[in-house]
């Protein structure tokens, strides 16, 4: 049973307000990512980091931005939301190293309105 | 060229069958390798890893991995219902520099 949690599941917030979601992971692992994927579509990485202070922007360009001042905890924050970040916002932790699987939180499904 | 490119779907097989899913990579230094099962509106959960040439079987699940032709491949033998899902390949390089593939989605049909 993967220990990563995320919240809140669901959010719908107007547009303009500053939004932060949380992920925070029980397990130790040092390599956390956000995902962004929209319903039926692939999965975008936006952020990952490989340690505490250590953070690096993904494949997909976005507006929101990451901090890792504990190594369980990685959160995500969007300063002014709008309504083109509506997705969902998928947390994942893993091992360092190469031979090491993702473990994935439940997700938070944002709305902006 | 994508990174990982994995079958276009959707994918369509009647209950009892196999399903196989497949998967291509362009890092040569790529180690290890992974399949994914997500539901919808679900989170990806791992449900093989393989990371020698060969095949790895688990229960109904054999993965398949062939270095020199970059290629990886799922196969899902007696194929329930419950096995319709989208299936993710995510590859490591010996870096930790993970990357998903676009998913196929498969529909197993009663």
């Amino acid at each position: 049973e993967a220990d990563i949690y995320q919240t809140p599941r669901y959010l719908v917030i107007g547009t303009g307000k500053k939004i932060t979601l949380e992920c925070s992971q029980t397990m130790g692992h040092d390599k956390m990512y956000w995902y962004q994927q929209d319903p039926g579509m692939e999965l975008h990485l936006i952020h990952y980091s490989y340690g505490v202070n250590s953070t690096e922007k993904g494949d997909l360009s976005s507006e929101s931005t990451v901090s890792r001042i504990r190594t369980e905890h990685f959160p995500l924050t969007l300063e002014s939301a709008r309504p083109s970040h509506t997705s969902q916002y998928l947390c994942a932790s893993s091992e360092l190293g190469g031979y090491t699987e993702a473990f994935f939180g439940q997700g938070t499904r944002l709305t902006v309105v | 060229q994508k990174e990982v490119e994995q079958n276009s779907g959707p994918l369509s097989v009647p209950e009892g069958a196999i399903a196989s899913l497949n998967c291509t990579y362009s890092d040569r230094v790529s180690q290890s390798f992974f399949w994914y099962r997500q539901y919808s509106g679900k989170s990806p959960e791992l449900i093989m890893s393989i990371y020698s040439n060969g095949d790895k079987e688990d229960g109904r699940f054999t993965a398949q991995l062939n270095k020199a032709s970059q290629y990886v491949s799922l196969l899902i033998r007696d194929s329930q219902p419950s096995d319709s899902a989208t299936y993710l390949c995510a590859v490591n390089t010996n870096a930790g520099k993970s990357t998903f593939g676009d998913g196929t989605t498969l529909t197993v049909k009663p």
